[in-house]
């Protein structure tokens, strides 16, 4: 079945640091793709979104691009701050009539000033 | 604020009971989601509602149950309580059944002891 496996967390930078997150599906059909983020206590907020590949989702300085080729969708970032400490998911949906997320298992990042 | 509420915030309450957990969607959305946040399994889908009828199940128990009303507010129902399923619960909503994009509420966090 489909399925998102993300880099295990959790991941440790400095302020100010390059930041990557590793993500990669499998999908019998053509997805679109999203990453979410959980502040501490709080629900989910989409970050940002790719439908259709080689779209790139950006948010915050956040980016990301749809690789059909690799199934990929990795999360960057140029320049952390400690605001960004937070769990980031990586999610795919078909839409349609059923726009369940599939989720990956979380990456947390803890930025340090 | 993502516009989803969801009460009570936290329930705590003991094995063999049954508990019910309130979703309010965003203003205008007709679909609702439920999902189940734990440690080990990540975040599963459970059951998505689009006015009033529901659309797609995911991994929900038989022992749980979920219905969403005329007002468009949703319930989710979990009975004979086990350990195991202490978790956060979040609802979210969307406009259309795509889910594209979803927005989460904060969470109803449930300790079975």
């Amino acid at each position: 079945g489909d399925s998102v496996t993300q880099m295990e967390g959790p991941v440790t930078l400095s302020e100010e640091a390059f930041l990557t997150i590793n993500c990669t599906y499998t999908a019998t059909g053509y997805p679109s793709l999203f990453w979410y983020v959980q502040y501490p206590g709080e629900g989910l907020q989409l970050l940002l979104k790719a439908t259709k590949a080689d779209d790139k989702g950006s948010n915050k300085g956040f980016e990301a691009t749809y690789r059909k080729e690799t199934t990929s969708f990795h999360l960057e970032k140029g320049s952390v701050q400690v605001s960004d400490s937070a769990v980031y998911f990586c999610a795919l949906n078909y839409g349609g009539s059923q726009g369940n997320l599939i989720f990956g298992k979380g990456t947390k990042l803890s930025v340090k000033p | 604020d993502s516009g989803v509420t969801q009460t009570p915030k936290h329930l705590i309450t003991a094995t063999g009971q049954r508990v019910t957990l309130r979703c309010s969607p965003r203003s205008g959305d007709l679909s609702v989601y439920w999902y189940q946040q734990s440690l080990d399994q990540g975040l599963q889908f459970l059951i998505q509602y689009y006015n009033g009828e529901e659309r797609a199940k995911g991994n929900i128990l038989e022992r749980f149950s979920a219905q969403q009303f005329p007002d468009l507010h949703s319930e989710l129902n979990l009975s004979s309580l086990e350990l195991g399923d202490s978790a956060l619960y979040f609802c979210a909503s969307s406009v259309e059944p795509s889910g594209r994009p979803l927005f989460f509420g904060p969470g109803t966090r449930l300790t079975v002891l």
